[in-house]
């Protein structure tokens, strides 16, 4: 059974451009979390999404993100216009249920680059 | 709001020793999940040890063990027989009500040979 898989590992974007990062969930998951982490910082939660629903977007920044959970397809964190600030490891996990007793199995992070 | 703290920023142990990480947290939620998660260089996040708070017996994973005090909103976790490649940084994380983690600032552990 694969992983949490995420793409691209790394990803180099000027100012100005857009970043798509895609997260495909472990398989019979259909819960999935988007987390940042800044450099020398602990993680911190952006949004929270079940197939074709935005369940908890309250760590999101109000400008120039998006998140989407597609029927199908992967996960994508759409970033706009992207500043130097928006550099940072974008890590996806994945859940096979909601609520705490559920277990979050993590990708291995984009680690996005702005110029 | 939920907070975890973890106040040792660095930490270095001999090989084969012991050491110990400490984490506290606050929650208003009387029943939670606390974890402990392992970054090593390739930065992928591995969950080292889970406690759920109902439990009163401390979580053990072969050389990993925790200290749960849920009076004292305490999680400290201990490696015993330390080795190299538990060089990492390793996060203390809460899950409360809902379903997101919580973070602290991480702790990175230095194992010297």
């Amino acid at each position: 059974n694969a992983g949490v898989m995420q793409n691209p590992r790394h990803l180099v974007r000027r100012r100005g451009q857009e970043a798509r990062l895609r997260c495909s969930p472990m398989k019979g998951h259909s819960h999935v979390y988007w987390y940042r982490q800044l450099p020398e910082e602990g993680l911190k939660f952006m949004v929270y999404l079940q197939k074709e629903n935005i369940i908890d977007e309250s760590g999101m920044p109000k400008e120039r993100f998006s998140a989407e959970f597609p029927k199908e397809g992967p996960s994508i964190l759409r970033i706009q216009q992207v500043v130097r600030g928006d550099s940072a490891a974008y890590f996806c996990a994945s859940s096979p249920g909601a609520g705490k007793a559920y277990e979050q199995y993590f990708g291995p992070g984009t680690r996005l680059t702005v110029t | 709001a939920q907070t975890v703290t973890q106040s040792q920023p660095e930490m270095s142990v001999q090989e084969a020793e012991t050491v110990t990480l400490s984490c506290t947290y606050d929650t208003s939620e009387n029943n939670y999940y606390l974890f402990w998660y392992k970054q090593p260089p390739s930065r992928q996040m591995i969950l080292v040890i889970r406690q759920e708070a109902y439990k009163q017996q401390n979580a053990t994973e072969n050389r990993f063990s925790v200290n749960f005090q849920k009076a004292a909103k305490s999680f400290s976790l201990k490696i015993s027989d330390s080795q190299l490649g538990d060089t990492a940084m390793y996060f203390c994380a809460l899950r409360p009500s809902g379903s997101r983690l919580t973070f602290g600032e991480g702790t990175q552990l230095t194992v010297n040979p």
